[in-house]
Parts: C-alpha cells; sequence; structure tokens
C-alpha cells in the first residue's frame, strides 16, 4: 500500500449542505486524484492534481471543487450537495501521471 | 471518448480452474493498461501493468497480454484459488497520462 487514507470512512449529509473529504499520501507522490465509484458506471475521474497547486478536471467535475496545498493532502469538496453525488469516493496516488496508482479505501457518502 | 468493456461481467468457476478474463477499449491510443482487483467494501489493488510497447506482463500466476491494434488485454489466472474471489478491473491510461478509464468490472467468484 502507498500509505494513503482518507476521512471521513463514511458520511452522511443532507441536500444543500457543504461537504469535505480529505485524501491524505505519506509516499510523497506528485499526482493525486479524485474518483467516485458507482453501480453501472464504474470508476470515473473527478478531478487530479499534477503538484502542489496544480489542478485539473476530470470526466465528472461538475458540483466539485478540489485544493492541494500541501503535497501530502488532497480535498475534494462538494460546495452544495445533491443526492446525485451519493457514491463511493477513491482517492489514488501515482508517482508520475503515467505511472501505477494506488488506491485510498475510500469514503461512503451519503446524501439525503 | 475511450471506453472501456470487461466481459464477462461475472464468472463462477470452480477451485483449481485456468480463467481468462476479458478487456476491450475503443480507442488504441493508450499509453498502458492496467489491471486491479477490489474486493468487497474495499479499494483497488495494482496487479499488473503493460506499458502499450509490451505484449504480456506476468506475476505468479497471473498473465496479463495486450494486443493494442485491436484494443484487447486479457488477464489469465491461473489454478485459480477461492481467495482470488473478487471484482477485476481493466483500466487505459490516455497518452497525455492525465486519464485513467476504467472497464466496469468482472466479478470473480472461485468456489472450494
Amino acid at each position: 500500500d502507498a500509505g494513503i487514507t482518507q476521512s471521513p470512512r463514511h458520511k452522511v449529509t443532507e441536500t444543500g449542505t457543504p461537504v469535505t473529504l480529505r485524501c491524505h499520501q505519506t509516499e510523497n507522490h506528485r499526482y493525486m486524484y479524485w474518483y467516485r465509484q458507482d453501480p453501472g458506471h464504474g470508476l470515473r475521474l473527478i478531478h487530479y492534481s499534477y503538484g502542489v497547486k496544480d489542478t485539473d478536471k476530470g470526466e465528472v467535475s461538475d458540483g466539485y471543487s478540489v485544493s492541494r496545498s500541501k503535497t501530502e493532502d488532497f480535498l475534494l469538496t462538494l460546495e452544495s450537495a445533491t443526492s446525485s453525488q451519493t457514491s463511493v469516493y477513491f482517492c489514488a496516488t501515482s508517482s508520475g501521471g503515467q505511472e501505477t496508482q494506488y488506491f485510498g479505501p475510500g469514503t461512503r457518502l451519503l446524501v439525503l | 471518448k475511450q471506453e472501456v468493456t470487461q466481459i464477462p461481467a461475472a464468472l463462477s468457476v470452480p477451485e483449481g480452474e485456468n480463467l481468462v478474463l476479458n478487456c476491450s477499449f475503443t480507442d488504441s491510443a493508450i499509453y498502458n493498461l492496467q489491471w486491479f482487483r477490489q474486493d468487497p467494501g474495499k479499494g483497488l489493488t495494482s496487479l499488473l501493468l503493460i506499458q502499450s510497447s509490451q505484449r504480456e506482463q506476468t506475476s505468479g500466476r497471473l498473465n496479463a497480454s495486450l494486443d493494442k491494434s485491436s484494443g484487447r488485454s486479457t488477464l489469465y489466472i491461473a489454478a485459480s484459488q477461492p481467495g482470488d474471489s473478487a471484482t477485476y478491473l481493466c483500466a487505459v491510461t490516455n497518452n497525455a497520462g492525465n486519464m485513467l478509464t476504467f472497464g466496469g468490472g468482472t466479478r470473480l467468484m472461485v468456489k472450494p
């Protein structure tokens, strides 16, 4: 494992509230990613980061923002949660953009 | 847009059988292809990574092949064991190295 932790591991929230998920890594990997996993859609990339303060959008970025102020932390924020954002969120890291990605344990988010 | 398809979606085999999981992708302009394993309620674990210039990779009882021109990869599992039961996912990295596209996975059950 690449020493990736995610917090919280489970969260229940209400529609319209802001939610921040945290990913922390101890491997000094340059790249970090946020995915969501949904039945019927598989894993889809939300946002990724290729360095401190350097981020870009993925396939399903609408409604999400990210920040990376330190190498080890990558935050995913849902500014105003909606029921369609109920999902399992995974963080991943890699040493390079084309290298093996290592995944965290996931965060289960339920938006009521 | 890259699309990755895995067939079959589910597979049940008796212990000891050799088996093949299939992955196909629509855009052959890939940098590499990865196979992952996911246990229920857990994150993904990388099994094998094949660069676009390679034809196959082996790790223990696992062998993955890649035919980039036809857009296909196979994961061969020899002498399957109950501990191999999991969902297996393939994913392709685009040439820019900033996007990993996943297939829907094959859910494997190996019965004792």
